[in-house]
């Protein structure tokens, strides 16, 4: 099955600063990707999603951004972080059709 | 936006069934419905799911109307660390199909 690798576990960053998380997927080719963002006693609200290289859906406009460089690399950044961009980050991937999603143990991000 | 509506919290007594109702009306044919739980500070975590005949698993049980309008999640016997927040997505077949949270239910039990 497929593993799903994300870090840091926990970031500590200035407003302003630059952001890049990375999730890296083992076990599988060609998968689904989502980046989801989960505020303090929230839901997780969809960032964006990804269906092959290159390819990157964008469900909310915001101060963030994702590439995909390769099959199996998501990355979600940010050139100037806001303090509402602090939240638990999720990557997640899924083999599509009626297949479930596996999700990463998160970022913990906290902007001050 | 979420197609599944769910009671915001629940509370279960550990060692009895926790019976998690989900709407999900207008829910397409081709739409599956998935649930997925949280335990604090973690990662969602795939439960269980089914498109229109109920479904068991080692984890619980998925009961489906057969209008498909609404379903029902099964925890046969509630434990302590089933107490989680418990999400109801309905997801259809096309690779490109996101997958969008709801409010979810927190499920709390009770010793």
């Amino acid at each position: 099955s497929q593993t799903i690798h994300q870090w840091p576990a926990t970031l500590v960053q200035p407003v302003g600063s630059p952001l890049s998380l990375e999730c890296t997927v083992e076990g599988t080719s060609n998968p689904n990707l989502y980046w989801y963002r989960q505020a303090a006693g929230r839901g997780l609200q969809l960032l964006f999603y990804s269906v092959g290289i290159g390819q990157i859906s964008s469900e909310v406009p915001q101060n963030l951004s994702a590439s995909r460089p390769q099959d199996r690399q998501f990355i979600l950044s940010s050139k100037k972080l806001l303090l509402s961009d602090s939240g638990f980050y999720l990557c997640a991937c899924s083999l599509g059709g009626h297949t479930e999603a596996f999700f990463g143990q998160g970022t913990r991000l906290t902007v001050v | 936006d979420a197609k599944t509506t769910q009671p915001p919290s629940m509370d279960c007594a550990e060692g009895r069934a926790a019976n998690l109702p989900c709407n999900h009306s207008t829910i397409s044919g081709n739409e599956y419905v998935y649930w997925y739980r949280q335990i604090h500070s973690q990662g969602p975590q795939y439960i269980i799911h089914g498109l229109k005949n109920n479904e068991t698993n080692e984890m619980a049980s998925l009961i489906i109307t057969e209008d498909r309008k609404s379903s029902t999640l099964i925890l046969p016997h509630a434990t302590l660390r089933d107490t989680a927040v418990y999400y109801c997505i309905v997801r259809g077949v096309s690779s490109a199909s996101k997958i969008i949270f709801g409010s979810g239910t927190r499920l709390s039990i009770r010793p």
